[in-house]
Parts: C-alpha cells; sequence; structure tokens
C-alpha cells in the first residue's frame, strides 16, 4: 500500500530535549495532517496545515507545509514524558496517504 | 460533543468467517472513511461514505464492504476471513467530504484472525 516517507522511524531522547521529525512524498498535497497515537488508541489530531508554507503551532508543536507541497516537518519543543507515542504525518489528495511513524520515546 | 465511537473493541474471529464493524461518527459530521492499520503496512484507506454514497475505495480485495445510513453511522464487512486480516480497524469521520477536512479517529477495533 501506499505510504509517505517519514523519518526517523524511532527515536529516544532526553526529557527537555527538542525533536524534529518530516514527511517527504513524490506527489503533491493540498493538505498536511500531524497525528499521534498511543498504544490502544486511535490517531488524535495535533495540527493540520492547508497551505503552502504555511506554519502553525499547538502549544510545544510546531509543524510546517513545505513550499513545494512535497513535504512537512513537525517540531516539538523541550520534551516530557507523555509526549512518548508514535507520530504520523498524513497527505491529502483525493484520499489522504499516511506516513510509516516515527515512534518517539523520552528518557526522563 | 462525543467522538467517533467504535464496536466492538476486540474480536477474535477464525478464517472463513465473517465479521461486522460498526462505526458512530461525531455529532453532525456527515463523512465516514475507514482504515486498516497493521505493523507492516501502516495505515491503509479502505473506503469513504457521504451520504450514505461511497465515495473512493482504497487497494483492496472485495470481500471488503461497508455502506452508511441515513443517520451518517457506518459499517464494514469482511467475509472470509483471512490470517492477514489481522489488523487494527479504524473509522475516522469529518463534518464534509473528507477531501475538504480533517480525519477525526475513534479508538479502533482491533480484529485478530486465528
Amino acid at each position: 500500500g501506499q505510504q509517505l516517507n517519514q523519518s526517523p522511524q524511532s527515536m529516544f531522547i532526553q526529557e527537555g530535549e527538542d525533536v524534529s521529525m518530516n514527511c517527504t512524498s513524490s506527489s503533491i498535497f493540498n493538505t498536511w495532517l500531524w497525528y499521534k497515537q498511543e498504544p490502544g488508541e486511535g490517531p488524535v489530531l495535533l495540527i493540520a496545515l492547508y497551505k503552502a508554507g504555511e506554519l502553525t503551532s499547538n502549544g510545544r508543536l510546531t509543524a510546517q507545509f513545505g513550499i513545494t507541497r512535497k513535504d512537512s516537518f513537525l517540531n516539538i519543543s523541550a520534551s516530557i514524558p507523555s509526549d512518548v507515542g508514535i507520530y504520523f504525518c498524513a497527505g491529502r489528495t483525493y484520499k489522504y496517504i499516511f506516513g510509516t511513524g516515527t515512534r518517539l520515546k523520552v528518557l526522563a | 460533543k462525543a467522538g467517533v465511537t467504535q464496536t466492538p473493541r476486540y474480536l477474535i474471529k477464525t478464517r472463513g468467517q465473517q465479521v461486522t464493524l460498526s462505526c458512530s461518527p461525531i455529532s453532525g459530521h456527515r463523512s465516514v472513511s475507514w482504515y486498516q492499520q497493521t505493523p507492516g503496512q501502516g495505515l491503509q484507506f479502505l473506503f469513504e461514505y457521504f451520504s450514505e454514497t461511497q465515495r473512493n475505495k482504497g487497494n483492496f480485495p472485495g470481500r471488503f464492504s461497508g455502506r452508511q445510513f441515513s443517520n451518517s453511522r457506518s459499517e464494514m464487512n469482511v467475509s472470509t476471513l483471512e490470517l492477514g486480516d489481522s489488523a487494527l480497524y479504524l473509522c475516522a469521520s469529518t463534518p464534509g467530504l473528507a477531501d475538504t477536512g480533517e480525519l477525526f479517529f475513534g479508538e479502533g477495533s482491533r480484529l485478530t484472525v486465528l
């Protein structure tokens, strides 16, 4: 099935550190969404991006819609233990295609 | 405002059986889409319904089907289950069409096929 390239695949970081992850595609998207999923639960929407170049923040999270419309990144500042989970990007054409996920583990 | 509700949360079936999963969208949301999530393939789009009509379909065999009712609730059915159908099935709703807004997911139905 179709998936977007998302990196890194996983990362261990120290509490308080900043985190950056990104998604790239060969296709142009009209919308980028970022989700967080915890074990046994469905993905929860973090940030939605609708315009190329758009930079949007949600608390300690900041995401950008790439200017080429083929990529997006998510930054988490000053990570805390509850940031643990899997982060997914999703790009939309007529349907949503999801990234492969970044598994984040925070060491206290 | 209640979120997307999926039932059942967990179920175990054997090969050859069929299964029906249910999804109640957020009140006022008219679009429901379904996704299969597995460790190997990630999140894959199954189909999307809007106003009781299937609008888009992913690349899954005909054993996977769905429908939407007039109250926007949706069901998906998988017939002749195979071991590879074991997955978390996620439903998502949007206020309008899924290609114009954000997806809000339910907690999923975890299907195990033995």
